[in-house]
């Protein structure tokens, strides 16, 4: 399994843009990129996944660079509600693999 | 549809007492797979379990702990004779057959505390 590398954590001010990149030098061909959030108390949350290039939904987007070996969860105008902790995951898309889940990114929203 | 449900929500034990924590997949998931959360950290891998069959238990402590999926009913993570260590969080997620590009569901998991 690839191994992941993320900021421990991030502030940030309501309204603002923000860019959690994580580092997946061992990432493989088969792997895909996985980002979940987790709210104190509560269980993680998926909340988008990509192979290459850029995804978009509604709650966030996702950059990946040609080689794939990083990967940039973007979350545009966040709010409080948006503090929380941020995993990245690589692995491969299929039911068994269980995830593995780094230390992630503690994401603060401030007023 | 529901999600996956957990509970007890928050459980406490004694030292040397029986912990039991049950995990309802989701409706059309055959996956079950439990993780545990030390405060402050990530979650670990413990077992992937399909229905009556462990499929993968690499994570889980070889003592005290053990895991189920039954042909009916859901699945449960028990623990004997807890320690303080036990203290955490379980998570329980489920996933289908196929994961496709939706991922894992992951419960409100159990807080256990052990006195």
């Amino acid at each position: 399994l690839a191994k992941t590398t993320q900021p421990i954590s991030m502030d940030s001010y309501e309204g603002q843009e923000v860019n959690i990149t994580c580092s997946h030098n061992n990432i493989a061909t088969n792997d895909y990129i996985t980002w979940y959030q987790q709210f104190p108390s509560q269980g993680p949350r998926f909340i988008i996944q990509g192979y290459k290039t850029k995804v978009t939904n509604e709650v966030a987007s996702l950059f990946i660079p040609a080689d794939r070996k990083s990967s940039t969860l973007s979350l545009p105008r966040v709010s409080l509600s948006d503090t929380a902790v941020y995993y990245c995951l690589v692995g491969y898309n299929n039911a068994g693999n269980m995830l593995t889940f780094g230390g992630g990114t503690r994401l603060m929203v401030k007023p | 549809n529901a999600g996956v449900m957990q509970n007890p929500r928050h459980l406490v034990r004694r030292r040397g007492q029986e912990a039991r924590l049950r995990c309802s997949p989701m409706k059309g998931h055959s996956h079950v797979y439990w993780y545990r959360q030390l405060p402050e950290e990530g979650l670990k891998f413990m077992v992937y379990l399909q229905k009556e069959n462990i499929i993968d238990e690499s994570g889980m402590p070889k003592e005290r702990f053990s895991a189920e999926f039954p042909k009916e009913g859901p699945s449960i993570l028990r623990i004997q004779q807890v320690v303080r260590g036990d203290s955490a969080a379980y998570f329980c997620a489920s996933s289908p057959r196929v994961v496709a590009n939706y991922g894992y569901t992951f419960g409100s998991g159990t807080r256990l505390t052990v006195v």
